[in-house]
Parts: C-alpha cells; sequence; structure tokens
C-alpha cells in the first residue's frame, strides 16, 4: 500500500460546481498534513495547511480524519482558474528520512 | 524576489555523462531539497539539507550526489547519468522545522536521458 493515495481522476466538473477529494496515507503516526497545487508543467504551491480542527481558506475547506487517516479538501463554486493538480502532502514520525510524503496527485479540470 | 531559482530549465544528456544542477534561495531558508517527479509518482526526495555544509539522504539518493557550500545553493550532481534518470527534478526550501514548515519550490529542470 503506497503511503499516501489519491484517486487521480481526472474529475471535469463545470463552473460553479462544488467538488471534494480526498487522500488516505497510511501511517497513524504522521503529523502535519498540506494540500498544494501544481498548474500543469509548474512547480507545486502550497494551497493550505491541514489543522486538526479543519480549516477553511474562502471557497477552500480542508478536513482530517485521524481515525479513518484521511483528509479531504472541498471546493465550492469552482472557478476555471482552479483546474489543476492538487497533491496531498504528509509528513510522516520525526526521524523517517523521507520527511514529507507526497501523493501522485488528484488532477481538476474546471468547464465553462 | 526571486525566491528559488533553478538552472538549467531544459537539458538533455546522453548516457554516462555528468552534469550538475543548481538550486539558488534568496529568502534565507536553512533546508533545501532535491525531489523528481515522475508521471503517476508524486515528488519523491532524492538529497535534502538542513543548513550550510550538511547533506543527508532522501527516499531515491542513488545515482545523485549534493554539496551545500553557502546557505543560499544546493547543487545536485550525476556523475554518470542513467535513461531512469530522465524526470523533473524541483528544488526546494524551508524554514527550519521539516515537514511542518511549507515549502517553496523552483520551477524546475527537465532532464532528458538518451
Amino acid at each position: 500500500r503506497k503511503e499516501v493515495e489519491q484517486d487521480p481522476g481526472p474529475f471535469n466538473v463545470p463552473e460553479g460546481a462544488t467538488v471534494a477529494f480526498n487522500c488516505t496515507y497510511s501511517n497513524s503516526a504522521s503529523q502535519s498534513f498540506f494540500w498544494y497545487r501544481q498548474d500543469c508543467r509548474k512547480e507545486p504551491k502550497l494551497l493550505m495547511s491541514v489543522y486538526s480542527s479543519g480549516n477553511e481558506d474562502g471557497r477552500f475547506t480542508a478536513q482530517l480524519n485521524r481515525a479513518s487517516q484521511y483528509i479531504s479538501l472541498l471546493i465550492r463554486d469552482s472557478k476555471l482558474s482552479d483546474s489543476a493538480t492538487y497533491l496531498c502532502v504528509v509528513n510522516p514520525p520525526s526521524g523517517s528520512a523521507r520527511q514529507l510524503t507526497f501523493g501522485s496527485g488528484t488532477q481538476l479540470t474546471v468547464l465553462p | 524576489n526571486a525566491g528559488v531559482t533553478q538552472t538549467p530549465k531544459f537539458r538533455v544528456l546522453k548516457t554516462g555523462q555528468s552534469m550538475t544542477l543548481l538550486c539558488a534561495q534568496d529568502m534565507n531558508h536553512e533546508y533545501m531539497y532535491w525531489y523528481r517527479q515522475d508521471p503517476g509518482m508524486g515528488l519523491r526526495l532524492i538529497h535534502y539539507s538542513v543548513g550550510e555544509g550538511t547533506t543527508a539522504k532522501g527516499e531515491v539518493p542513488d545515482g545523485y550526489n549534493v554539496s551545500r557550500l553557502k546557505k543560499q545553493n544546493f547543487l545536485l550532481g550525476l556523475e554518470s547519468a542513467a535513461p531512469s534518470q530522465t524526470s523533473v527534478y524541483f528544488c526546494a526550501s524551508s524554514l527550519p522545522g521539516m515537514g511542518n514548515q511549507p515549502q517553496h519550490f523552483g520551477d524546475g529542470t527537465r532532464l532528458s536521458i538518451l
């Protein structure tokens, strides 16, 4: 089982739709969680951190479920500019040489 | 504000050739990283550094060497390039607190080994 697993998609949604992605992680001792966004052939950029109590940033909401070992990203009122690949990122327990572990990404296309 | 700058942006090598990828950051970050990204596999950590003069192996270090002689620079070397090293290479930097601090990425180096 991969340490971090994401549905690769693609998710094709119309403008204005609400879309949600899940990401599961295998190590229950993982400590920090992030969502990064990567545009085609560009570098990853931090979208938001994921806090235990859940957090919201405008149209984006991130949630963490430690019991089931998954994090989620909800995008409301999708814009064309939201089209990108969304990377789930997990910090394994300290002492691991791998540091942050990146999922392979979920591709989102928002259609006009 | 340049952030993280990688050079070169593109390179084609023949098997067995050597080359060095340069990463420079102007954010005074202590930590720097080299990743490779292959289709369907996500980013994988090659080597990282927690400060000037120190380096450590990541998940996929074989075939690569690194040096951090200056705080702002992190070099990735391929001594004898192999086709399996064809990939997109990203450098990143962050404040201390690896795993808890967001990483800032350069815009990548696309490397093809023939």
